[in-house]
């Protein structure tokens, strides 16, 4: 079964620090891997994606992500936080054969970033 | 440009009503999936529509749930004989299609409230 795993339900960092959130995956098959953002009371917004090609995929708002297939690993890179990346953060798969597109989402993880 | 509308944003029902959760996809878009979230938890899949059309509803409860997705207007999210435990926030995304990896794009959701 395809699964999707965030280990930390919160990571704080200071405003122009480094920032990563974790995702690690599991799937039979390619996967296809999607980060989102969400702030209070809104819907999610779309960060960033893999399909195939290089490993290293850049998004919006300076996000960039690092797919490991030998560590089926995905996870969410910035290299200088700002107060306003604080949000709540789902990582997301599809399977690559799959003709349904339906996402399976990890449980979050809430981003706090300090002045 | 609009993108994914949903309302209503807030609904309030007792135990044993119905609700109706709508959604109108961004335009252009003919693909729509619903997905629930409870509280403190990530994103659930419910079902996946294309016009006229269930394709996998593998994520939405066999009794009192059902959607449609007509080939005029919003697609429906229906819930009869509500229970409490069907509060949560229900959020409608779409796409072009699944075949090009298009993301999906997600509308702000319906908060629905059981008394």
């Amino acid at each position: 079964a395809q699964s999707v795993a965030q280990p930390e339900d919160q990571v704080n960092v200071a405003e122009g620090n480094p920032l990563t959130v974790k995702c690690t995956y599991s799937v039979s098959g390619n996967p296809y891997l999607f980060w989102y953002v969400q702030y209070p009371n809104r819907g999610l917004q779309f960060l960033l994606k893999y399909i195939t090609g290089d490993n290293l995929v850049k998004g919006s708002y300076g996000f960039e992500a690092e797919f490991n297939k030998s560590q089926t690993s995905f996870h969410l890179k910035k290299p200088s936080a700002l107060v306003s990346d604080s949000a709540l953060y789902f990582c997301a798969v599809r399977l690559g054969s799959s003709n349904t597109g339906k996402l399976i989402f990890g449980q979050g993880t809430t981003l706090q970033v300090k002045p | 440009n609009a993108g994914v509308m949903q309302n209503p944003r807030h609904l309030v029902r007792r135990r044993g009503q119905e609700a109706r959760l709508r959604c109108s996809p961004m335009k252009g878009h003919s693909h729509v999936y619903w997905y629930r979230q409870l509280p403190e938890e990530g994103l659930k899949f419910m079902v996946y529509l294309q016009k006229e059309n269930i394709i996998d509803e593998s994520g939405m409860p066999k009794e009192r749930f059902s959607a449609e997705f007509p080939k005029e207007g919003p697609s429906i999210l229906r819930i009869q004989q509500v229970v409490r435990g069907d509060s949560a926030a229900y959020f409608c995304a779409s796409s072009a299609g699944t075949g090009d990896f298009q993301p999906q794009h997600f509308g702000d959701g319906t908060r629905l409230s059981i008394l």
